[in-house]
C-alpha cells in the first residue's frame, strides 16, 4: 500500500516549457487535490476533484490544468512555465470527512 | 466559503513550557478541522482532527485541541514543549456536509505557524 505517490521529486524547467506532475493514490479515495507551498503563504489550493470526471478550481488555478479520468490518478499540467510557478507542489487524497494524505512533494524551479 | 486564520506566523517557547498555537476558522456549514505538522523538507503529517464527535481532541506527540463553536476556534496546545516539536504547524478546515456544488471536496489551510523551541 503505497499511499499517495508524486513524481518527480525535483524538476527544473525553462520559462515557457510545459510539464506534467504526476499523482497517484491506491486508497480508493474520491477526493484529490493539488496545493502549492510558498514561504509564509501556507498551502494554497490549485485544483481539486471530488471524483473521476469532476474537477474544480481552487484558490490559485491560473497557469495549471488538471483532469481526472480515473479514481487513482490526478495529474497537474503546467501549460507554459513561469518563474512565479517556482514552488513546492503537494498532491493529497482523502475520503469525505477524513484527513488528507499527502505525497512527498515536488520541488519545481522555473528559470 | 471557508477560510482559516492562524494568529502568529512564528511562535517561540522554552523547552518545558506550554505550547499554544492559535487557529480561527470561517465556514458557512459545520466544519471538520485538522492540525498538521511539517518538519523541514518533509511532507505533512496529521496531528489530530475534529470530525464532530468530542470537542476536545487528543492527537499524537502529546498535542490536543479544543473545538469552540462560539469562538470559531480550534487552538492547538501541548503542556510541555520538547525540542523535537520544532516544526511548522498548519490548521485546516473542510465542510462536514454538502452545501451544494463541489465545495465539500475542498480542504483549506491556514498560513502556517513556525514553532521554535529554545533549550
Amino acid at each position: 500500500n503505497a499511499g499517495v505517490t508524486q513524481t518527480p521529486k525535483f524538476q527544473v524547467l525553462k520559462t515557457g516549457q510545459s510539464m506534467t506532475l504526476q499523482c497517484a493514490q491506491d486508497m480508493n479515495h474520491e477526493y484529490m487535490s493539488w496545493y502549492r507551498q510558498d514561504p509564509g503563504m501556507g498551502l494554497r489550493l490549485i485544483h481539486y476533484s471530488v471524483g473521476a470526471g469532476i474537477t474544480d478550481q481552487g484558490e490559485v488555478p491560473n497557469g495549471y490544468n488538471v483532469s481526472r479520468s480515473t479514481t487513482e490518478d490526478f495529474p497537474l499540467r503546467l501549460l507554459s512555465a513561469a518563474p512565479s510557478q517556482t514552488s513546492v507542489y503537494f498532491c493529497a487524497s482523502r475520503r469525505a470527512g477524513t484527513e488528507a494524505f499527502f505525497g512527498q512533494g515536488t520541488r519545481l524551479t522555473v528559470v | 466559503a471557508q477560510s482559516v486564520t492562524q494568529l502568529g506566523s512564528h511562535v517561540s517557547v522554552s523547552e518545558g513550557a506550554l505550547v499554544l498555537l492559535r487557529c480561527n476558522y470561517s465556514s458557512s456549514v459545520p466544519p471538520y478541522l485538522f492540525w498538521y505538522v511539517q518538519y523541514p523538507n518533509q511532507g505533512l503529517q496529521l496531528l489530530l482532527k475534529y470530525t464532530s464527535a468530542a470537542t476536545l481532541v487528543k492527537g499524537i506527540n502529546g498535542f490536543e485541541a479544543e473545538f469552540k463553536k462560539s469562538e470559531t476556534s480550534f487552538h492547538l496546545t501541548k503542556p510541555s514543549a520538547h525540542m523535537s516539536d520544532a516544526a511548522e504547524y498548519f490548521c485546516a478546515v473542510s465542510e462536514a456536509r454538502h452545501a451544494g456544488g463541489t465545495s465539500y471536496g475542498k480542504l483549506t489551510f491556514g498560513q502556517g505557524t513556525i514553532l521554535t523551541v529554545h533549550p
